[in-house]
């Protein structure tokens, strides 16, 4: 099945601590993007990748990281989370030809900074 | 200016009826466009995509863009209330490389 799957779902976490969000498709798709998705802002892109070690910012970059290491796998790191970032996050992934651009989401991670 | 403008409503229909969401988007060299549903608490779930000026049909959905005015919208015919939820606009960037997302437009189908 094709799917794109983020871990963990849920978290919560306090300032300061270190962590990851894991993203996975299997679709063999070039491109990958992380978006946060806050109350009245809509879906806000904050990282994306056109292909494995190539990584631009989006609207949205400022206290997040990226790497993409693997064609598969675009992790999104939070080195020192502040609660600003408590928010809905999502992954998704594309073949981003300009005819056919549909991004898989997957379920989103719900995080919260304490 | 925002990329993309949706009327955030919230727009409530009666079961049956038409529902009609619309869109702008300021980009104006812009070729790719889409309509995503999420329920709450939910992941953004494709439900149409156009790309040429006009109406595109699918099922009980239809898309309709106006690249001349910048304006995408979408209707849905013989509302059900499981249609209830927020409807987001997405148009790509030129380069393909961005996505830029509405606000989106919540949606109850009243039975």
């Amino acid at each position: 099945e094709a799917q794109v799957t983020q871990n963990p779902r849920y978290l919560i976490t306090v300032t300061g601590k270190k962590l990851t969000v894991t993203c996975s498709q299997n679709m063999n798709h070039e491109y990958m993007s992380w978006y946060r998705q806050d109350p009245g802002l809509g879906l806000r892109q904050i990282y994306y990748s056109m292909n494995v070690e190539v990584t631009d910012k989006g609207d949205v970059p400022e206290g997040y990281k990226v790497s993409r290491k693997e064609k598969r796998n675009f992790p999104l790191i939070l080195e020192s989370p502040s609660p600003n970032q408590t928010s809905l996050y999502f992954c998704a992934s594309s073949s981003p030809r300009v005819d056919t651009g549909e991004l898989f989401f997957g379920e989103g991670s719900r995080l919260t900074v304490l | 200016q925002k990329e993309v403008e949706q009327n955030s409503g919230p727009l409530s229909v009666p079961e049956g009826a038409i529902a009609s969401l619309n869109c702008t988007y300021s980009d104006r060299g812009s070729q790719s466009f889409f309509w995503y549903r999420q329920y709450s608490g939910k992941s953004p779930e494709l439900i149409m995509s156009i790309y040429s000026n006009g109406d595109k049909e699918d099922g009980r959905f239809t898309a309709q863009l106006n690249k001349a005015s910048q304006y995408v919208s979408l209707l849905i015919r013989d509302s059900q209330p499981s249609d209830s939820a927020t409807y987001l606009c997405a148009v790509q960037s030129t380069t393909g490389n961005q996505f830029y997302f509405g606000t989106g437009t919540s949606l109850t189908v009243i039975p």
